[in-house]
């Protein structure tokens, strides 16, 4: 499979722990989005990454977040003392340039 | 923030009928992308048309863009259940950011 491939899928957790998810993107794309996703929204754009450089970064993305790419290939994303707000669908996409994404299926977080 | 706003939030259509969505956007753009998603999942890209074309054509979709209303439209011929899913428009902005906006979405159901 050469799509875009995000882990884990889901993951529960408890308020104030730290979570990671990572993605792979598809190994031609230099450029990988971090989106967040909640019930009934469109995705809500976190952050962007052209090869391992973090180009942007949303004001959605609080200083519990952080995020890298650290050699221009998979991502990681984390968020540090989880709140019951951060619950949400993250969503990774990447691209060989200015036009379409490619999403991965999604990392589900529910923090209790 | 969103920029994209769809419209109708719902459709519900049978079988073999047409089924039209609508875009309105603010800003100035370089170029307007609808991407589907089912219950849960990921999304795909459908379409992307260029804020220079007007009107664009793939299987049985068709979309068109008037950038004088900042609108675009997505209209599904012969809709099939496996239609049914949301859609969502999303521009990239011009003046150098290369972020999606993404709308709410239109929740589109396809009946047998």
């Amino acid at each position: 499979d050469t799509g875009v491939s995000q882990n884990p899928r889901h993951k529960i957790t408890k308020r104030g722990q730290n979570v990671t998810f990572r993605c792979d993107p598809i190994s031609e794309h230099n450029r990988l989005y971090w989106y967040r996703q909640t019930l009934g929204q469109g995705p809500e754009f976190l952050t962007y990454f052209q090869n391992e450089a973090q180009l942007e970064k949303s004001r959605l993305l609080s200083d519990r977040f952080s995020a890298e790419r650290p050699k221009g290939s998979f991502s990681t994303l984390e968020i540090q003392r989880t709140e019951q707000g951060d619950s949400a669908m993250y969503l990774c996409a990447s691209s060989s340039g200015r036009g379409a994404a490619f999403f991965g299926q999604g990392t589900r977080l529910t923090v209790v | 923030s969103q920029q994209g706003e769809e419209d109708p939030q719902a459709l519900s259509i049978q079988e073999g009928e047409n089924a039209t969505m609508n875009c309105s956007y603010k800003t100035s753009i370089n170029n307007l992308q609808w991407y589907r998603q089912n219950s849960g999942r990921g999304l795909v890209h459908l379409i992307l048309i260029r804020s220079n074309e007007r009107e664009k054509h793939s299987g049985r979709l068709r979309v068109t863009l008037d950038t004088s209303k900042k609108s675009s439209s997505l209209l599904i011929t012969a809709s099939r259940a496996a239609d049914t899913a949301s859609y969502f428009c999303a521009t990239e902005a011009q003046g150098g950011s290369e972020k999606l906006v993404f709308g709410k979405g239109t929740k589109l159901t396809v009946n047998p």
